[in-house]
């Protein structure tokens, strides 16, 4: 079947580095996402990663893919006050669509 | 912005009532989707649409409905409305209609928050 796991909350001081942890069932995933979604606003794509690579970095973000696991990792980099949001970790389903499998998301929460 | 354009972003109607959610997909975007972001529920995909056929449907209840039009935008028609029924409801949008195209990423507007009294 498919699902996503989550830990439902993270907190941080400003400045340390943050890293949310998602596991998921479906072997096919092709693509894997993490969305941030802040307060009453919608959810911004932060990144992706595709089911053949180990990692991929952009700027403060590093996320770090455990085929063997089914385990996905973000690492936010020098936390700010500003990163503080929802994270959702999502999986491709594996039927023939564009359908994604989410988490039930991430609280981070950075304190000054 | 995304470039997904939801309307409205809210929505305040009685039970009973019929509402209808509008979503224009990123300019050359061929996929529409729905999702419903409740908090009991967390995020559900309803259904998607791909170049005005539905490819997928996924947890959307028998008063619901949706369809693409010929310029791609989509609309959810939501009806009978219930107290449960009141969410966040999201529209996304694609270049593709799989998960397995290349750079396929999926963007998602700001919402429609549904409130049902």
């Amino acid at each position: 079947g498919e699902d996503v796991e989550q830990s439902l909350f993270l907190s941080v001081r400003e400045g340390d580095s943050s890293v949310i942890n998602c596991t998921y069932t479906d072997s096919s995933s092709t693509y894997l996402y993490w969305y941030k979604q802040e307060p009453g606003a919608g959810l911004q794509l932060l990144t992706y990663i595709f089911s053949n690579m180990d990692m991929k970095q952009d700027q403060r973000l590093t996320v770090l893919l455990n085929k063997k696991d089914k385990h996905l990792s973000l690492r936010i980099a020098d936390t700010q006050t500003g990163d503080s949001a929802i994270y959702f970790c999502a999986e491709t389903s594996s039927s023939n669509t564009g359908k994604l499998i989410f988490g039930q998301g991430t609280t981070l929460q950075v304190k000054p | 912005d995304s470039g997904v354009t939801q309307t409205p972003k809210h929505l305040i109607t009685a039970t009973g009532q019929r509402v209808t959610l509008r979503c224009s997909p990123r300019s050359g975007d061929l996929s529409v989707y729905w999702y419903q972001q409740s908090l009991d529920q967390g995020l559900q995909f309803l259904i998607q649409y791909y170049n005005g056929e539905e490819r997928a449907k996924g947890n959307i209840l028998e008063r619901f409905s949706a369809q693409q039009f010929p310029d791609l935008h989509s609309e959810l028609n939501l009806s009978s409305l219930e107290l449960g029924d009141s969410a966040l409801y999201f529209c996304a949008s694609s270049v593709g209609g799989t998960g397995l195209s290349s750079g396929n990423t999926i963007y998602f507007g700001e919402g429609s928050w549904l409130t049902v009294v």
